[in-house]
């Protein structure tokens, strides 16, 4: 088992749209869990991230992790064209640890 | 911006060669990240440095090697090149008292 999984997709939308992004994980040391956004293979670039299970919102994003289940989610409201990328979880298990990413999902968001 | 500067952006050469990336990381970050990205393995962890010293190894071939230098730039070295090396290349930096971690733009490079 990888230790992050995450469906590559794509997944495809219609503007205005919810979406709900998600990742397993198989370390249970991992404690902060990032999010990023890649342009076409363009440098990923942090969206954001939290610490430990709970839930972060940042304007249209919200980030949520239980790590009971070992699950993380990135849910983006009011999706636009703009959002159109591939995601990327990454989670750590300490602040200055090496960042272990899934393959991400890309998103396509259809005006 | 990010504030991580990578050179070169392209980089094309051929088998068996050795080549050099560097990594300028954002002013005040200690620790850079090196990873490699192909079509179909995603972002992989290859090794950390912080503050000077070796932090962390993924999974780095023995062909590549990296330092950090006092000026807390880092390089990348990558020699004996194999047409499988052809990836893009990222760096990321992390300030010393925080969680984030952000990521230069990146050396494409092609093995020919």
């Amino acid at each position: 088992q990888k230790e992050v999984e995450q469906d590559p997709g794509p997944l495809s939308v219609p503007e205005g749209a919810i979406v709900s992004l998600n990742c397993t994980y198989s370390n249970s040391a991992f404690q902060y869990f990032m999010w990023y956004r890649q342009y076409s293979r363009k440098g990923p670039e942090l969206l954001m991230y939290t610490y430990s299970s709970g839930n972060k919102e940042d304007g249209r994003f919200t980030a949520q992790v239980d790590k009971s289940s070992k699950y993380i989610s990135l849910f983006i409201r009011d999706s636009q064209p703009s959002d159109s990328a591939t995601y990327l979880c990454a989670p750590r298990e300490g602040s200055q640890g090496n960042l272990i990413f899934g393959k991400g999902t890309k998103l396509s968001v259809k005006p | 911006d990010s504030g991580v500067t990578q050179t070169p952006k392209h980089l094309i050469t051929a088998t068996g060669q050795r080549v050099t990336l560097r990594c300028s990381p954002r002013s005040g970050d200690l620790s850079v990240y090196w990873y490699q990205q192909s079509l179909d393995q995603g972002l992989q962890f290859l090794i950390q440095y912080y503050n000077g010293e070796e932090r962390a190894k993924g999974n780095i071939l023995e062909r590549f090697s990296a330092q950090q230098f006092p000026d807390l730039h880092s390089e990348l070295n990558l020699s004996s090149l194999e047409l499988g090396d052809s990836a893009l290349y990222f760096c990321a930096s992390s300030p010393p008292a925080g969680t984030e971690a952000f990521f230069g733009q990146g050396t494409r490079l092609t093995v020919v």
